[in-house]
């Protein structure tokens, strides 16, 4: 069964310091791994997309990380910022009749503090 | 970024009413989606839609659920006869369609069925 499976559930960092997020995903055929940021009340907003090439990729002060052997990714946030408080969700993709199946995982929320 | 609409924001209806959902695309996409997330559980996968047919749907995507483009513009999805469980935030996203498709989500749909 596809699965993706984030860490921790919740977290609660003081501003200005670095956190990150760890994501293990089984599933196939692998298309590539999404990590998505959403506020309360908001829709999912795309942060980076990698396919099974590449180890890493930025956003500003997001970096997420991919180890295709281990199905394991991270989100590292730098510097964080109030405005970070959100759920970050890791988002693993297929590919099969022409379009992208999206499979979800359930999140990480994160509470920027002062 | 570019921002998909929904409408309304909020629904409240009563067990077994009929409502729609509606969703404003932002320009040339082709592939539609519909994901609902209950409360405190992760976006789940609905349906996906192109050239004005359905090419895939969930488990959860059962008869009561319906989708179309009733003018080529926006983009509906129509629950029958809706349950106390339809309950949950439904967004619609737009996308390419190819591997790397970021799919836009709009801001969501809150349903509450009593």
């Amino acid at each position: 069964k596809n699965q993706v499976e984030q860490s921790p559930q919740s977290l609660i960092i003081l501003e200005g310091k670095n956190c990150t997020l760890q994501c293990n995903y089984t599933v196939s055929p692998f298309s590539n791994l999404r990590w998505y940021k959403q506020d309360t009340g908001r829709g999912p907003v795309s942060l980076t997309i990698m396919t099974f090439s590449e180890n890493t990729k930025s956003n500003g002060r997001y970096t997420a990380t991919l180890d295709a052997d281990t199905k394991q990714s991270s989100l590292h946030i730098t510097a964080s910022q109030l405005s970070d408080s959100a759920s970050y969700i890791c988002v693993v993709s297929t590919f099969s009749g022409g379009y992208n199946k999206l499979i979800f995982g359930a999140g990480t929320r994160l509470a920027v503090h002062p | 970024e570019p921002e998909v609409t929904q409408t309304p924001s909020h629904q409240v209806t009563q067990m077994g009413q009929e409502v729609i959902l509606r969703c404003v695309p932002i320009s040339n996409h082709l592939y539609f989606y519909w994901y609902r997330q209950i409360l405190g559980q992760k976006v789940e996968f609905l349906v996906s839609f192109y050239n004005n047919e359905i090419s895939e749907k969930s488990e959860i995507f059962d008869d009561q659920f319906s989708v179309e483009r009733p003018d080529g513009s926006n983009f509906t999805l129509k629950i029958r006869s809706t349950k106390l469980e339809d309950s949950a935030m439904y967004f619609c996203a737009e996308g390419t369609g190819t591997r790397m498709d970021t799919q836009y989500f709009g801001p969501g749909t809150r349903l509450t069925v009593l």
